[in-house]
């Protein structure tokens, strides 16, 4: 897993309530990416860093946000968990023109 | 958004049989990967191809660059159980960040 960490593993949560991944790497990359996995969808990125501070938007970004304020952490924060936020979410990271590898992902169930 | 086609969804083989899967797209990409994803797990780069009909193997994998730029296969041969998996195509856009645009994913089943 290229030294990833994701935490938690798996969150069950409330509809409405804050909810706030962490993926913490190793290997001192400069990108940072975070992922949903959804059946049918395959993977679709949420946001993306490309250094301490520096974040933008992917594909389906609405309802989320992140902030990277070291380079071996970027958090993923849903503000106000809903039900179609129920995913597996995944970190990447990647060096410029590198592959991504990836963690092994956090599993979150929103009632 | 950006998507990649690809085929089939799943397949059923017996062990020891070659396995042939494609992504197509619309778009032209830089680069193309493909990804192996067990149970509970991330996925695993199984191959990067960087140049338009380049060809590159991996023990029993093998993958090519389609010469359009909009296409990929990935091959594998003599398959045994551990190939079992989600197999995935990825397409890259741009340099840089790895704004990754990710096939459906092909689900492999062995039978033994």
């Amino acid at each position: 897993d290229a030294g990833i960490t994701q935490s938690p593993r798996h969150k069950v949560t409330e509809t409405g309530t804050p909810v706030t991944l962490r993926c913490h790497q190793t290997e001192n990359h400069r990108y940072m990416y975070w992922y949903r996995q959804d059946p049918g969808h395959g993977l679709r990125l949420i946001h993306y860093s490309y250094g301490v501070k520096d974040t933008d938007k992917g594909e389906v970004s609405d309802g989320y946000s992140v902030s990277r304020s070291k380079t071996e952490d970027f958090l993923l924060t849903l503000e106000s968990a809903t039900s179609s936020q129920t995913s597996v979410y995944f970190c990447a990271i990647s060096e410029s023109n590198s592959p991504l590898h990836f963690g092994n992902g956090t599993r979150l169930t929103v009632t | 958004g950006q998507q990649l086609n690809q085929s089939p969804q799943s397949m059923f083989i017996q062990e020891g049989e070659d396995v042939s899967m494609n992504c197509t797209s619309s778009s032209i990409f830089n680069t193309w990967l493909w990804y192996k994803q067990d149970p509970g797990e991330g996925p695993v780069l199984l191959i990067a191809l960087y140049k338009a009909g380049e060809l590159t193997s991996n023990g029993r994998l093998t993958a090519q660059f389609g010469i359009t730029r909009k296409d990929s296969f990935l091959n594998i041969s003599a398959s045994i159980p551990s190939d079992v998996g989600i197999y995935f195509c990825a397409g890259q856009l741009i340099q840089g960040a790895q704004k990754l645009v990710f096939g459906q994913g092909t689900r492999l089943t062995i039978n033994p």
